[in-house]
């Protein structure tokens, strides 16, 4: 079993949609939740960050972590065109970055 | 120069061949690492290294080499490249080789070994 798991899509909504993009993840020493955007043949870039349960909204994207259930979430609201990318969850432990593992990403289109 | 660049773009290299990806960041990060990304697999680290002077091995360092002569340059070598090595490489940076810190991602190179 991967330490996370992230549903690999694609995922294809029309614009205005609520999208929900999820990981799973095994380790409960796990403490700090990622989320990055990658655009097509481009590096990643970190979109939200959290370290405890609970939500955490920043304008259209709300992160949502259950450490209980072992289960984190990205919410877009009114999705538009431009948030058409792949999302990685990225989740760690301890300090050291190196223990920084990430989901294998959920491609997602948004239908103008 | 702003962020982090790669060097080549993309390549196509013969098995057993020797090849050098470079990497090179502006923003006088600690923190330097290599990933290989494939399909199905996310984001895997190949090489860190938190400060000059310092590498170590991340998850799958098998094949690959790194060196950090200046705070700058991070290259990453295949010294006898297999096909099973054919993948994007992505550079990253960060202040410090802590999880909390935000790291920072080049273009990428895509590489093809036949």
């Amino acid at each position: 079993q991967k330490e996370v798991e992230q549903d690999p899509g694609p995922l294809s909504v029309p614009e205005g949609a609520i999208v929900s993009l999820n990981c799973t993840y095994s380790n409960s020493a796990f403490q700090y939740f990622m989320w990055y955007r990658q655009y097509s043949r481009k590096g990643p870039e970190l979109l939200m960050y959290t370290y405890s349960s609970g939500n955490k909204e920043d304008g259209r994207f709300t992160a949502q972590v259950d450490k209980s259930s072992k289960y984190i979430s990205l919410f877009i609201r009114d999705s538009q065109p431009s948030d058409s990318a792949t999302y990685l969850c990225a989740i760690g432990s301890s300090g050291s970055a190196r223990q920084l593992t990430f989901g294998s990403g959920t491609q997602l289109t948004v239908l103008p | 120069i702003a962020g982090i660049t790669q060097a080549p773009t993309s390549q196509i290299l013969a098995a057993g061949r020797r090849m050098t990806l470079r990497c090179t960041q502006d923003m006088r990060h600690n923190a330097m690492y290599w990933y290989r990304q494939d399909l199905g697999l996310g984001l895997r680290l190949i090489h860190y290294s938190n400060t000059a002077g310092t590498t170590g091995k991340g998850e799958v360092p098998d094949g690959y080499s790194v060196s950090r002569a200046n705070t700058d340059d991070f290259p990453l070598t295949l010294a006898s490249a297999v096909p099973s090595q054919t993948s994007v490489y992505f550079c990253a940076s960060s202040r410090a080789g802590v999880s909390t810190d935000t790291q920072y991602f080049g273009p990428g190179t895509r590489l093809t070994v036949l």
